[in-house]
């Protein structure tokens, strides 16, 4: 069984620029999360899908982050613009578990490292 | 809202010893999941051990297993016959048994070096 894919695994941007991740979930799974994970930290939950809905966005910084979960397979992070403090390591993680359903494992994918200059 | 602190940033010990990482967390919950992840240098996070509130029984998985303390709030991983592919940094985590939102909350990690 294929893990969670993520892509790019670096990348480095100027303040004030664009970025974006990409997530390919393991096959079958409903559920997707993003977690954020800064230098020295544990990972913080960004945003967590089910299928192509949002079940939890509470952490997201909207005015700057965006995520989509199109068809409910593949999903995309966007950071626009870019800060300093943005600098992390991006997770992704998979999970077969529904809202409220019995527990089920998540899965993580190999992140995405992020540097802001 | 719940929360997890882990007091060591760093441990260490000689491969083949046993070694305890420390875990604590805060919730008002009654029933809920912990969990033990390890995290090594390719940053892909692995699930070492899972243990459920209700369970009074502590978990154990080979190498692995926790000392769970419900009314202490209490979660801490040992590690036997320490061995040098153990060396990461751990993470202790908490998920809520209940409701639609199964985020996983993460303390600050354990960085665990295994000296030959």
């Amino acid at each position: 069984e294929a893990g969670v894919a993520q892509s790019p695994r670096y990348k480095i941007i100027e303040k004030r620029q664009s970025v974006a991740f990409w997530c390919n979930p393991i096959s079958g799974h409903a559920t997707l999360y993003w977690y954020q994970q800064i230098l020295g930290q544990g990972p913080k939950l960004l945003i967590q899908f089910q299928n192509n809905g949002v079940v939890d966005d509470s952490q997201l910084p909207k005015d700057r982050f965006s995520a989509e979960r199109l068809k409910g397979v593949d999903s995309t992070l966007k950071i626009q613009p870019a800060k300093l403090e943005d600098s992390a390591v991006y997770l992704c993680a998979s999970s077969s578990e529904l809202a409220g359903g019995p527990y089920n494992e998540q899965f993580f994918g190999p992140g995405t490292r992020l540097t802001v200059l | 809202a719940q929360t997890v602190t882990q007091s060591q940033p760093e441990m260490s010990v000689q491969e083949a010893e046993t070694v305890t990482l420390s875990c604590t967390y805060d919730t008002s919950e009654s029933d809920y999941y912990l969990f033990w992840y390890k995290q090594p240098p390719s940053r892909q996070m692995i699930l070492v051990i899972r243990q459920e509130a209700y369970k009074q029984q502590n978990a154990t998985e080979n190498r692995f297993s926790v000392n769970f303390q419900k009314a202490a709030k209490s979660f801490s991983l040992k590690i036997s016959d320490s061995q040098l592919g153990d060396a990461a940094m751990y993470f202790c985590a908490y998920r809520s048994f209940y409701g639609g939102a199964q985020k996983l909350v993460f303390g600050q990690g354990t960085r665990l070096t295994i000296n030959p």
